[in-house]
């Protein structure tokens, strides 16, 4: 069974300060990796997916398939960045389903 | 456009009875999703539509719990005999097709309270 774990429940840095979201995952296939975010009072979107290979609001992840990790990484965090922000696999399931596995979550807080 | 909309926006129930929670996907995707989200366990898929098929069920915590879709469309969770343990976001999403590597669109939730 597919897992992503995220370590970190609560990252807080300052402003200007470089951020990096830690997710590692195990899973036996080749996985789709995801990265989403929930700000406050608004619902999970997706920040951005491995095959796209993009950075959105400055921030990149790389598939590391040696360390199974797929970290999320800014150089300089805003403020605006401060949210909830989940790691997710997507692997099929039984009958060919392809819902996400999601971890736990890391909540990130930027300080002025 | 108009997004993924979930019905109702919190619901709160006593023990044992039940409760239908709505989901209205986006148009033109035929592919749905439910997941929970609480504080304990995180964020977990529950079931999947392809159209109105569901083939794989085996997220779903218990047998008091329950979905279907029907046109295509519309998808309702239901849970029997609520359990305090319930208590929960109930998340629903959608995409076009339903395949690896493709955005899932998620509606706002309906939070769940079981008195």
């Amino acid at each position: 069974a597919q897992r992503v774990t995220q370590p970190e429940k609560l990252l807080s840095v300052f402003k200007g300060a470089p951020v990096e979201l830690k997710c590692n995952y195990s899973y036996s296939g080749s996985p789709e990796l995801f990265w989403y975010v929930q700000y406050s009072r608004q619902r999970l979107q997706l920040l951005l997916r491995h095959i796209s290979r993009e950075s959105i609001k400055g921030f990149t992840a790389d598939l590391n398939k040696g360390e199974t990790s797929f970290h999320l990484k800014k150089p300089f965090a805003q403020e605006e960045d401060s949210a909830m922000y989940y790691c997710a696999l997507s692997a099929p399931r039984g009958g060919g389903a392809d819902g996400l596995t999601f971890g736990k979550g890391t909540h990130l807080i930027i300080q002025p | 456009g108009a997004g993924v909309s979930q019905s109702p926006s919190n619901k709160v129930t006593e023990k044992g009875k039940d409760v239908e929670l709505r989901c209205d996907p986006i148009s033109g995707h035929t592919a749905l999703y439910w997941y929970r989200q609480s504080l304990g366990q995180g964020l977990e898929f529950l079931i999947y539509f392809q159209g109105n098929s569901a083939p794989d069920k085996s997220g779903l915590p218990s047998d008091r719990f329950s979905a279907e879709r029907t046109g295509g469309s519309v998808s309702t969770l239901t849970i029997q005999r609520t359990q305090q343990e319930d208590s929960a976001v109930y998340l629903c999403a959608s995409n076009k097709r339903g395949k690896g590597g493709e955005t899932q669109y998620f509606g706002p939730g309906t939070r769940l309270l079981v008195l």
